[in-house]
C-alpha cells in the first residue's frame, strides 16, 4: 500500500517570503499522480498543483512550484511571495494510475501560518 | 469545471437517530465516488468507495452497517450514518473523479455532523 509522509506538522512564513513544505511517499508503482491540496478554514479542499510521475519537469502554477524527485520519492511544495490567503492546511496526496478509479492517499498535513 | 455538491453542510442530531448526507456531481457523471472522514486537526481518512450500481467497498475498520452508502445514480451518492452516537461526530467529505481523467479528485464542501 502507498503511504504519504509529511514531517512538518506546522510551518510559518513571513508575508512575501518563500516557504517549502516537505512530502515523501512510498510506492512500488512507476506511474502515478502526486498532488498538493489546500484546506482553508472553510475546509473546502482546493487543488494547488498536480504532478504526473512520468513527467520529469517540475510542475508550476503561478507562485506555487514543486520539486519532484522520483528516485528519492520526494515531492516538496514551494510557495513564493507568500500571501495572507495562503494560510491553510496543506495536504500532499498520492493517486495510483493503475487500477481504474482509485482514491487519493493523503499525508497528515502541514499547517501553514503567514505572518504579516 | 467539474463541481461536486454536498448537502447538508451542517447537521445536528440526537443520539440514536440516522442522518443522510448527499453528494452530487453537478456537471459530470461519476461512476465512483469516495467518502472521507476528517477529525479535527487531522488528515482525511478514506471510509469507503461508492460504486454506481454495485455495493460500496469499505476500508478496514469502517462499519458498513453503521455507514450505509448508496450510489443511486451516476450523479448521486449518499452516506447514511445509522443510529448515530457522539463518537460519530466528525467532518465527512465526498469526492469524485471528473469524466476526463486528469488524476485529481473534486471534493464536495463537506458535512459537519454533531451528535448530541
Amino acid at each position: 500500500a502507498q503511504t504519504v509522509t509529511q514531517s512538518q506538522p506546522e510551518m510559518s512564513v513571513q508575508e512575501a517570503e518563500t516557504v517549502t513544505l516537505s512530502c515523501t511517499y512510498d510506492t512500488s508503482e512507476s506511474d502515478y499522480y502526486l498532488f498538493w491540496y489546500k484546506q482553508p478554514p472553510s475546509r473546502q479542499m482546493i487543488l494547488v498543483i498536480r504532478q504526473e510521475a512520468y513527467k520529469q519537469q517540475n510542475a508550476t502554477e503561478n507562485r506555487f512550484s514543486v520539486n519532484f524527485q522520483k528516485a528519492a520519492k520526494s515531492f516538496s511544495l514551494k510557495i513564493s511571495d507568500s500571501q495572507l490567503g495562503d494560510a491553510a492546511m496543506y495536504f500532499c496526496a498520492y493517486r495510483s494510475l493503475h487500477s481504474g478509479n482509485t482514491p487519493l492517499v493523503f499525508g497528515k498535513g502541514t499547517r501553514l501560518s503567514v505572518i504579516a | 469545471g467539474a463541481v461536486v455538491s454536498q448537502h447538508p453542510s451542517w447537521v445536528i442530531c440526537k443520539s440514536g437517530t440516522s442522518v443522510k448526507i448527499e453528494c452530487r456531481s453537478l456537471d459530470f457523471q461519476a461512476t465512483t465516488m469516495f467518502w472521507y472522514r476528517q477529525f479535527p486537526k487531522q488528515s482525511l481518512m478514506l471510509m469507503a468507495t461508492s460504486n454506481e450500481g454495485s455495493k460500496a467497498t469499505y476500508e478496514q475498520g469502517v462499519e458498513k452497517d453503521k455507514f450505509l452508502i448508496n450510489h443511486a445514480s451516476l450523479t448521486l451518492s449518499t452516506l447514511t450514518v445509522t443510529s448515530a452516537h457522539p463518537e460519530d461526530s466528525s467532518f465527512y467529505i465526498c469526492s469524485a473523479p471528473p469524466s476526463r481523467y486528469t488524476g485529481e479528485l473534486f471534493f464536495g464542501e463537506g458535512s459537519r455532523l454533531t451528535v448530541l
